[in-house]
């Protein structure tokens, strides 16, 4: 069975601090996504980053950067400089792909981050 | 364009009543999901959608939960005799095909409150 952890449930900083958000998982597949979704106030699951497991690149997109390492079975998600629009609850999420099934979703419990002015 | 939509957007039903939810998944979108988020379980498959065809239903919690879709789109999701322990935000969300490579889209949520 596959599984997400989100250890860390509540964070708050002041803005323009770094914050890192971690993601433990575990699986029994060999080709599995992990996501990550952003939940703001409004209620809304945002799409923000697929990787599969075979691709172990680290990845940048503005001021958001993941850190993908099958070794630790952790995708931990870093936002640089961040702002108080960066408030919301934060999702890690994990598919596994294996012929004729569905890609669901299985979802960590999130983690509320509050920015401060 | 437009994206996933639901409705309603809130309901408050009693006890012991049915409900039915609705889920408009963006043009084009042959899979389709239905998730729940609750304070307490976070958030849960419940089932999903290929076409007008249910594969795996295994998140369904109970037999007062079920769903169907039709013409490969609208999607509805009926709860008989509610509960209280159904009150929860239902999430809808399409993707373009099956496969953990097309990403989700989720729509905005109907909040259940039961009473």
């Amino acid at each position: 069975a596959q599984k997400v952890t989100q250890a860390q449930t509540e964070i708050s900083v002041v803005e323009k601090e770094d914050v890192t958000l971690d993601c433990v998982y575990e699986t029994r597949d060999t080709t599995y996504y992990l996501f990550w979704y952003k939940q703001p106030p409004s209620g809304e699951l945002v799409f923000l980053i697929r990787r599969n497991s075979f691709d172990e690149q680290n990845e940048i997109s503005g001021r958001y950067s993941w850190n993908f390492q099958k070794s630790t079975s952790s995708f931990n998600f870093t936002i640089t400089a961040s702002q108080v629009v960066d408030s919301a609850v934060y999702f890690c999420a994990l598919s596994e792909e294996y012929t004729g099934a569905n890609s669901k979703l299985t979802f960590g419990k999130g983690i509320t981050l509050s920015v401060r002015p | 364009g437009a994206g996933v939509s639901q409705s309603p957007s809130n309901k408050v039903t009693e006890k012991g009543k049915d409900v039915e939810l609705r889920c408009d998944p963006i043009s084009g979108h042959t899979a389709l999901y239905w998730y729940r988020q609750s304070l307490g379980q976070g958030l849960e498959f419940l089932i999903y959608f290929q076409g007008n065809s249910a594969p795996d239903k295994s998140g369904l919690p109970s037999d007062r939960f079920s769903a169907e879709r039709t013409g490969g789109s609208v999607s509805t999701l009926t709860i008989q005799r509610t509960q209280q322990e159904d009150s929860a935000v239902y999430l809808c969300a399409s993707s373009r095909r099956r496969g953990s490579s097309y990403e989700q889209y989720f729509g905005p949520g109907t909040r259940l409150t039961v009473t």
